[in-house]
């Protein structure tokens, strides 16, 4: 069971928006930057937005990320087919000392 | 360029052990924290350990024990053996760089894996 909550799934149409969540609790999120990876089928991670809300080198500007309280939000808008993946968020938590993952969302363009 | 290349997955037998090792080109282990992650069949990511450029290991409480994570600088290299395989290890290790910071402006911390190998698959069957 991960320490981070998110949905497992989500879908939307092309050209449409899309929020995945996040939620943590005081040990993590609230007190610590989340990050966001996208995975492909097969493929490893990749980090998609560092510090909450800092997108990482060649990363649309249609991926979006924000924190606030003990949660966490990966917005992406104009939605592509290619967008289509599993996205995870991640943190510090002080009380495992160390990093923590959420349990991953699998967005569908439908 | 940074390139991670992990080698040593298969299938193993319960209680057996495994050796992964992780091929580092483009940055130093000098310089760098290097992780393990790993992922469950249809599963989130779950961390494994973490060496410090200086050789500290990190582990979460539930992993201790049984996966001893070692580093070659010479070779640039890292690896992750793990003992008394249980069927439930049985997932895609992955090794990847880790960044552990304190945010520029402000007093939380700051950690992911910015760059990752395409991982080794590792079975726990009898």
């Amino acid at each position: 069971q991960s320490v981070l909550t998110q949905p497992s799934s989500v879908s939307a149409f092309p050209g449409q928006s899309v929020t995945i969540s996040c939620f943590g609790s005081s040990s993590n999120i609230a007190n610590n930057a989340v990050n966001w990876y996208q995975q492909f089928p097969g493929e490893a991670p990749r980090l998609l937005i560092e510090y909450d809300d800092t997108r990482t080198s060649g990363v649309s500007r249609r991926f979006s990320g924000s924190r606030s309280g003990t949660s966490a939000s990966l917005a992406i808008s104009g939605l592509q087919s290619e967008d289509e993946a599993i996205y995870h968020c991640g943190a510090w938590d002080e009380s495992l000392h160390g990093p923590v993952f959420g349990g991953g969302t699998t967005l569908t363009v439908l | 360029d940074v390139q991670l290349l992990e080698t040593g997955g298969g299938l193993a037998q319960p209680g057996g052990s495994v050796r992964l090792s992780c091929f580092i080109s483009g940055l130093s282990l000098h310089d760098h924290r290097m992780a393990w992650v790993r992922q469950a069949p249809g599963k989130g990511l779950q961390w494994v350990s973490t060496i410090s450029p200086g050789g500290t290991l990190y582990q979460p409480d539930s992993l201790k024990g049984r996966f001893t994570v070692s580093r070659d600088p010479a070779a640039n290299t890292v690896s992750l053996q793990i003992d008394s395989l249980r069927v439930d290890d049985t997932a895609t290790y992955f090794c990847a760089r880790a960044q552990h910071s304190y945010c520029p402006t402000a007093t939380c911390q700051l950690y992911y894996f910015d760059n990752w190998g395409r991982g080794a698959r590792v079975i726990v069957a009898s």
